[in-house]
């Protein structure tokens, strides 16, 4: 079975400073999907970054970008130039290829001002 | 805009009383998820449709079943509601065979109260 995991339960930035959120996972499989997912408070979850795990180079998308070390089976999240809005609880996700989506049990992001 | 809706946004029900959520989507999605997620968890996967087949955890209990009548709508079925039910159900959708296959759309979520 596949294990995601999250180290850091809560974390906190100062606004318009870097912060790096740490996921590993467990799998024997070749051929994955890796997500981000940000779920603000009382709102809806959406998709931050994905990587897919046959590509070397790092996904990036605006302020966030990944770290995918695939022999490590890690897959950090770096948001650069924390905004207010980044406030979030962070999911870090896995899939194989059968739809079969694992999350992390999550890191609270608080960005203070 | 094309999105995941969810329906009722609340809703609150009685211990053993039978309640259904709904979910339907505009992104014409072949996949639908249902997860269920307590306070302060992950969400953990229920159940999804690929197409018109059925796909259950095997860890999900049998008082949750589904329903997807069509390609936009899919139900969650509590058949008999006990306290520990009592969580928020996310519904999601995917689309295999495109180039965005496998990101999960989510939908805002029914928050489920058992009394």
């Amino acid at each position: 079975a596949q294990t995601v995991t999250q180290s850091q339960p809560e974390m906190s930035v100062q606004e318009a400073e870097t912060v790096t959120l740490s996921c590993t996972y467990d799998t024997s499989e070749s051929n994955y999907y890796l997500f981000w997912y940000k779920q603000p408070p009382s709102r809806q979850m959406i998709l931050v970054i994905r990587q897919e795990a046959y590509k070397q180079q790092n996904a990036t998308e605006n302020r966030f970008s990944v770290n995918f070390q695939k022999a490590a089976k890690s897959f950090s999240l770096k948001i650069s130039d924390s905004q207010l809005g980044d406030t979030a609880m962070y999911f870090c996700a896995f899939m194989k290829s059968n739809n079969d989506m694992r999350f992390g049990a999550g890191t609270r992001l608080t960005v203070k001002p | 805009d094309a999105m995941v809706i969810q329906n009722p946004r609340y809703q609150v029900t009685q211990f053993g009383k039978p309640v259904t959520l709904s979910c339907s989507q505009t992104l014409n999605h072949n996949v639908m998820y249902w997860y269920q997620q307590k306070s302060s968890q992950a969400p953990k996967l229920l159940f999804h449709y690929y197409d018109k087949d059925f796909n259950n955890e095997a860890d999900t209990p049998d008082n949750f079943q589904s329903r997807r009548p069509n390609t936009s709508f899919c139900f969650l079925d509590i058949r008999s509601p006990g306290l520990g039910d009592a969580a928020m159900y996310l519904c999601a959708t995917s689309s295999a065979g495109t180039g965005d296959t496998d990101t999960q759309y989510f939908g805002p979520g029914t928050r489920l109260t058992v009394l």
